[in-house]
């Protein structure tokens, strides 16, 4: 166990739903980020958090959402999304002094 | 660019065998990172070699930099049932902004 926890663990969703993703962390670290992880492919940076503000943006569409309310939470809210988003998301983070990313379980998400 | 390129993208060994996997960068790089990941789980961070770093070891593993090169390797030694996952090495691109950039990965099956 890294001490990053995902919930959910899996999530079935319609291309019309609403869901959010939730990551916490109680390290003490200030950094946090979302990945997505599709089959075949490397991982892919979608969004850095640094002291609750987003310093990183890459290029993700707006149907993804993300929020960090505090440094030991990170939500990633979904809606309107494609069948190609299938995959896994996963979370991370990492303390202000460190170059280690501390990685969740992931959720395996499925948009039908 | 894509930076990370791993190499084999998969391996199959017998259990007592040796495990190299490569990876070769594009960039310029303060620090190359490994990472093992079980089927559908998180990333596990298990070695940061620096690049004024040319070798390092911790347990079975052995993790060499050639920055002239722009490429990294991964040594399992007398390796396990249990070694059994993908592994991805990572760069901060030069950056110190705390990103990582990963690569496809080398997935790794061990036969007891």
């Amino acid at each position: 166990e890294t001490g990053v926890t995902q919930t959910p663990r899996h999530l079935v969703m319609g291309m019309t739903n609403k869901k959010s993703l939730k990551c916490e962390q109680h390290l003490g670290h200030n950094a946090m980020y979302w990945y997505k992880q599709s089959a075949k492919k490397p991982l892919e940076l979608m969004f850095v958090y640094n002291f609750k503000e987003q310093t990183e943006n890459n290029s993700v569409p707006s149907r993804f959402s993300p929020e960090c309310p505090n440094s030991s939470h990170l939500f990633l809210h979904l809606h309107t999304l494609q069948p190609e988003d299938s995959a896994l998301y996963l979370c991370a983070s990492r303390p202000t002094e460190g170059e280690t990313q501390y990685f969740g379980p992931g959720t395996r998400l499925l948009v039908l | 660019s894509q930076q990370g390129e791993e190499d084999p993208q998969a391996l199959s060994i017998q259990e007592g065998e040796n495990a190299t996997m490569n990876c070769s960068y594009k960039t310029s790089i303060n620090n190359l990172q490994w990472y093992r990941q079980n089927s559908g789980r998180g990333l596990v961070h298990l070695i940061l070699i620096r690049s004024n770093e040319r070798e390092k070891h911790s347990g079975r593993l052995r993790v060499t930099l050639d920055t002239s090169k722009k490429s990294s390797s991964l040594l399992i030694t007398a390796s396990r049932a249990a070694d059994t996952a993908s592994y991805f090495c990572a760069t901060d691109g030069g950056n110190q902004g705390g990103k990582l950039i990963f690569g496809q990965g080398t997935e790794l099956s061990v036969k007891p």
